[in-house]
This record gives C-alpha cells, structure tokens and sequence, in this order.
C-alpha cells in the first residue's frame, strides 16, 4: 500500500519561514506534490519534486530526499493569506495520486 | 470560465434518494477523478477513469458508482444515499502526458444526507 504522513497542525507567526514535513512509503514512487486548500475552497496545485533536492517559486520551496522518503514544504515570509491546508501527494506513475491527510497552517500576527 | 465545473454545488437530500452529482472540463484531460473530504481524512478517492472507457475503483467506492459520458463529462452516482455519505466532493482531471500529473480540481459539491 502507500501511505504518506504530515503533521495535523502547524501554527507560526506572519513574516517567519515555517516547514511542513511529509514521510512517505510509496511503491514505484515517482514523486511528490503539494497542494494548497483554503476554507471552503478546492485543493490547487503549488510544486512538484520529481527529482531529489529543492524547487523553489517564489515565497515557497518544496524539497525531496529519496533515499529519505522525505520531503517538506517551505513557506517563506508568511502572510496571513497563507493559513490553508496543505497536502502533500504521491505520485507513482500510471495510477492515482495518493494525498496524505493534510496540514492546516495558521498564521498568526 | 472554470476549467472544471460540478452541479450542483450544494445539495440537501434524504436518506435512501437516489443522488447525482455531475463533473464536467474543459481541459481536454482524458484523466478524471472523484473524491470525498471529510474533516480530518484528507481527501480519499472514490472513482477514476483513464479515458473514456476506463473506469477503476478508488479507496472507497462502495455505495457509489461513476459514468464516464465523455472525455469532458464524468458523473458520481449515489444509488440510495445514507447519512455517512455527508461530506464535500470533489471532482479532478489530469493530463496524462504530464510527468507529474497535476490534478485541476472542480470548486466542490457539499452534500448533507439527512
């Protein structure tokens, strides 16, 4: 089976850096993606790592280490518009992405 | 426009109705999903299909069932609806000739079975 783990909550405050980890245990793992949702809105998509190391857009950054099973979501100077869930999403070629729960931020001033 | 609409966007409905809940894209993505959010569960697929003659089971596809009418139309179907059944769904397509499949997902149908 596959099943990826990311905290539950995570809360920081706006202008800081914070991470959101995400473990996974993938078969035929090809790459990891993380999503952004807001209240009341649908998931959209904000980086994909199919190769180890950092990607950057912006104010956020997603890393992978294969060897790990490990990769994480950096969000730099926070804004309060920043407070959503993130999910971070496995990808294994011809089948489904598989989400984990997700992580809800809340930024605080 | 929306890439990626669903009708209705809220429904109310009673235990034992027969429920459809409808997707429909423009993106001319030959990959569409259905999933289901509870608080707390992430998002937990219910059906997919490939293509338009492709349709597999996800996670939790018992108590559903899916039509794929075309490349752009994919439907959820709820034979006779039960309260558990409750939850935001979420419909998704993707593009199979992407590496990282991306998923472009609709804005949600929320619906309470009473």
């Amino acid at each position: 089976g596959q099943s990826l783990e990311q905290p539950s909550e995570v809360t920081a405050v706006e202008g800081a850096i914070v991470q959101i980890n995400c473990t996974y245990q993938t078969s035929g793992f090809y790459g990891l993606s993380w999503y952004q949702q807001h209240d009341g809105g649908a998931p959209t998509f904000l980086s994909y790592n199919g190769l180890d190391g950092l990607e950057e857009t912006g104010r956020f950054s997603s890393f992978l280490s294969r060897s790990d099973s490990y990769g994480y979501l950096l969000l730099q100077e926070l804004q309060m518009k920043d407070s959503a869930s993130y999910f971070c999403a496995s990808d294994s070629g011809n089948t489904p992405l598989v989400f984990g729960k997700g992580t809800r931020l809340s930024v605080i001033a | 426009d929306a890439d990626v609409t669903q009708t209705p966007r809220n429904r109310i409905t009673k235990t034992g109705k027969r429920i459809m809940l409808e997707c429909s894209q423009t993106k001319g993505h030959d990959r569409m999903y259905w999933y289901r959010q509870d608080p707390g569960l992430g998002l937990r697929l219910i059906y997919y299909s490939f293509d338009v003659k492709d349709i597999n089971k996800g996670e939790i596809s018992d108590g559903y069932s899916v039509s794929r009418q075309a490349q752009a139309k994919f439907s959820l179907s709820l034979e006779s609806a039960i309260p558990n059944q409750t939850a935001l769904y979420f419909c998704a397509t993707s593009d199979k000739a992407r590496l990282e499949d991306t998923q472009y997902f609709g804005p949600g149908t929320r619906l309470t079975v009473l």
